[in-house]
C-alpha cells in the first residue's frame, strides 16, 4: 500500500469533468511539488502535470492540477475516450529521502 | 531526440544477482539526474532509485536498499542498476527515466526481470 492515497478507479462518460485526489503528509505533498503521469497500458508513463499545476507543451488544457495542503488533485474536463489510462500522482518525501507514486488510478471512459 | 534503451533483463532465481544497463543519447548526459522506476505484473508504478549527475547523490527505495545498486559512466552515457539478492517480489518491468528539475521527461521502453525459480 502506497503512501501517497489514491483512489483504485474513477469513471465517467464523455463530456464529463472527473477528478483524481492524491492524499499525502506533510513530509511528501506538504512540502514538495506534485507531479502526475498518465500510462496507457503496456507503455511507459507520460508527464501530464508538474510543479503542482503546469502543464508541459502539448498537453490539452482539459487537464489541470491543484494542490492545497497535503493533498492534490487532478482533474480532466471535457472527458474523451483517448483518456481512458492508469494515472499516478508522484512527489518527493523528505523524511524518506526518496520519491513516491501514488497507487495509481485507472480511469474508465463510459 | 532523446533515447533511453534499457537492457540486461531475463530470468533469474530467487537469491540471483542481474545488471540492467540504459543506454542514453540525444542529450547531455552527464547534466542529468538519471531513475530507475518498476512496475511488477498488473500493478502500479514504485520508484526504485535516482542519481545525480555526478554520482554524488544516490537515493534508493526503502524495497531495495541494500540489495540495488545504481552507477553511471557518464563517459558512456549509461546508467546501470547492480541488482542482488533477487526476490519474486522484484518481478516486473524496470523503466530508466531522465529526470530535470524534478520531471521524470524520457523514460525508456522498460526491461522485464522475472524472480523465479
Amino acid at each position: 500500500q502506497s503512501v501517497l492515497t489514491q483512489p483504485p478507479s474513477a469513471s465517467a462518460t464523455p463530456g464529463q469533468r472527473v477528478t483524481i485526489s492524491c492524499s499525502g503528509t506533510r513530509s511528501n505533498i506538504g512540502s514538495n511539488h506534485v507531479y502526475w503521469y498518465q500510462q496507457f497500458p503496456g507503455t511507459a508513463p507520460k508527464l501530464l502535470i508538474y510543479r503542482n499545476n503546469q502543464r508541459p507543451s502539448g498537453v490539452p488544457d482539459r487537464f489541470s492540477g491543484s494542490k492545497s495542503g497535503a493533498s492534490a488533485s487532478l482533474a480532466i474536463s471535457g472527458l474523451r475516450s483517448e483518456d481512458e489510462a492508469d494515472y499516478y500522482c508522484v512527489v518527493w518525501d523528505d523524511s524518506l529521502s526518496g520519491r513516491l507514486f501514488g497507487g495509481g488510478t485507472k480511469l474508465t471512459v463510459l | 531526440e532523446v533515447q533511453l534503451v534499457e537492457s540486461g533483463g531475463g530470468l533469474v532465481k530467487p537469491g540471483g544477482s542481474l545488471r540492467l544497463s540504459c543506454a542514453a543519447s540525444g542529450f547531455s548526459f552527464s547534466t542529468y539526474s538519471m531513475n530507475w522506476v518498476r512496475q511488477a505484473p498488473g500493478k502500479g508504478l514504485e520508484w526504485v532509485s535516482s542519481i545525480g549527475g555526478s554520482s554524488t547523490s544516490i537515493y534508493y527505495a526503502g524495497s531495495v536498499k541494500g540489495r540495488f545498486t545504481t552507477s553511471r559512466d557518464n563517459a558512456k552515457n549509461s546508467l546501470y542498476l547492480q541488482m542482488n539478492s533477487l526476490r519474486a517480489e522484484d518481478t516486473g518491468v524496470y523503466y530508466c527515466a531522465r529526470e530535470e528539475d524534478q520531471q521524470l521527461l524520457n523514460w525508456g521502453q522498460g526491461a522485464l526481470v522475472t524472480v523465479s525459480s
